[in-house]
């Protein structure tokens, strides 16, 4: 059980286009879920934090306008990144939380901008 | 505000070597412990936890215990395989923050055959 997927696994997108990256939680509900990015050989840094239903709170120093978040279902957010730069490229990995305080994460999205 | 810090990577070790991977938090209250693997190119995947002081979490042959005294919570174990081989991330939650994740940066193990 708790299993959160992700897609797509790989994107390549050319600079100036829009990326949308989808999470789901396919055997629980998600009431919170979380959008970290991961440069190479670094820990994991929080982006934002969304509830089913509301705007999702970003981290300082995250343009919410660039990262646009929406968390419309129990079972899906999804992270858009707008207008692409190739300093966006990176590893966005998003995690899940139901009931229980646990975070259940998804196995990472590779964005790469061309 | 909290924080972890775990041993400064990378760490080389022949199979069936010892593991040890200190991990010290800083935190108000008493958080949740965590210890998360990341193998190449993939996500995290939780390995053990513990949610309060003297707890010992363990899964796969790893080991941790929650030491509340030294705000510590090293991960070991007694015989690594090739397949330990992954980038290991010590966390924790405090529950007064919305239960949201402090990563550690993270340790590199590498082990030989």
């Amino acid at each position: 059980g708790a299993v959160v997927s992700q897609h797509p696994s790989r994107v390549i997108c050319k600079s100036g286009t829009s990326v949308k990256i989808e999470c789901r939680s396919l055997d629980f509900q998600a009431t919170t879920m979380f959008w970290y990015r991961q440069f190479p050989k670094q820990s994991l840094m929080l982006m934002a934090t969304s509830n089913e239903g509301s705007k999702a709170t970003y981290e300082q120093g995250v343009e919410k306008d660039k990262f646009l978040i929406n968390h419309a279902s129990l079972t899906l957010s999804t992270l858009t990144v707008t207008s692409a730069h190739p300093e966006d490229s990176s590893f966005y990995i998003c995690s899940a939380r139901g009931t229980s305080y646990e975070q259940y994460f998804g196995p990472g999205t590779r964005l790469t901008v061309t | 505000g909290d924080s972890v810090t775990q041993m400064e990577g990378p760490v080389t070790l022949s199979e069936e070597a010892f593991l040890t991977i200190n991990c010290t938090y800083t935190a108000t209250g008493y958080p949740s412990l965590f210890w998360y693997v990341q193998y190449p190119g993939e996500g995290l995947q939780l390995l053990l936890k513990a949610t309060k002081a003297d707890d010992k979490g363990s899964n796969k042959g790893f080991e941790a215990t929650y030491r509340k005294e030294t705000t510590s919570f090293h991960l070991e174990k007694g015989s690594v395989q090739v397949s330990d081989s992954a980038v290991y991330f010590c966390a924790l939650s405090a529950h007064t923050s919305g239960s949201r994740l402090t990563f550690g940066e993270g340790t590199q193990l590498t082990v030989n055959p």
